[in-house]
């Protein structure tokens, strides 16, 4: 069975602060990654996924992630955050079976 | 106005009461699925359907069931035999688009 695990359950910084939120999966097989944002009220919604190709991919909003397989790693990365990045951030996989495996999710508050 | 509609957006159940969800795409989607999302849990998959008139279990479909009559719909029932119903529910539906999933804006569900 695939996990997903997330390193920081919640993180806060200060604008135009660097960040990156770690994500490592677990499946031995081929695997689809993805990142989802829910920010406050709205939706989730797709940031940004990796099929295969270019390890590094990048979604909106200025949001990148580097896909390393040896280390089973997805990390999410932004130069410069903005206080509107303030959401809850999951980590998914998908594996051999259908449906997403999401990870537990990071709470990141930006302050201004 | 393209999308996935959740209704309703609260709903309380008392005890002893099956409650059902609406889940309702007008994307032509192929596939829908059904993930409950707890505080610090992030979500997790209780029920998909590849097509009409299939659906299979999820991670956690006891205490659940769904019917999968029109392309469209996806309801999801929670019944008595759910112990711990109270949970924020979310509906997804996946096209051909390489496992990319759309989530609908959720139902929040609580007991009486």
């Amino acid at each position: 069975a695939q996990s997903v695990s997330q390193h920081n359950h919640h993180v806060i910084l200060s604008e135009a602060a660097s960040l990156e939120l770690g994500c490592n999966y677990s499946y031995g097989g081929t695997v689809n990654l993805f990142w989802y944002v829910q920010y406050p009220g709205q939706h989730l919604q797709l940031l940004l996924k990796y099929f295969s190709g270019d390890p590094l991919v990048k979604g909106i909003k200025g949001f990148e992630a580097e896909f390393i397989k040896s280390k089973f790693s997805f990390n999410l990365r932004k130069p410069s955050v903005q206080w509107s990045d303030t959401a809850e951030y999951f980590c998914a996989v998908k594996g051999g079976a259908d449906g997403l495996t999401f990870g537990k999710g990071t709470h990141l508050i930006i302050q201004p | 106005d393209g999308g996935i509609t959740q209704s309703p957006k609260y709903l309380f159940r008392k005890e002893g009461q099956n409650v059902t969800l609406s889940c309702e795409q007008n994307l032509n989607h192929d596939a829908m699925y059904w993930y409950r999302q707890d505080p610090g849990q992030g979500l997790r998959l209780i029920y998909y359907s590849q097509i009409v008139n299939d659906f299979q279990k999820g991670d956690i479909a006891e205490g659940y069931s769904v019917s999968r009559e029109k392309k469209e719909s996806f309801p999801l029932t929670v019944t008595s035999a759910q112990k711990n119903p109270t949970a924020f529910y979310l509906c997804a539906s996946r096209g051909d688009n390489k496992n990319i999933q759309y989530f609908g804006a959720g139902t929040r569900l609580s007991v009486l």
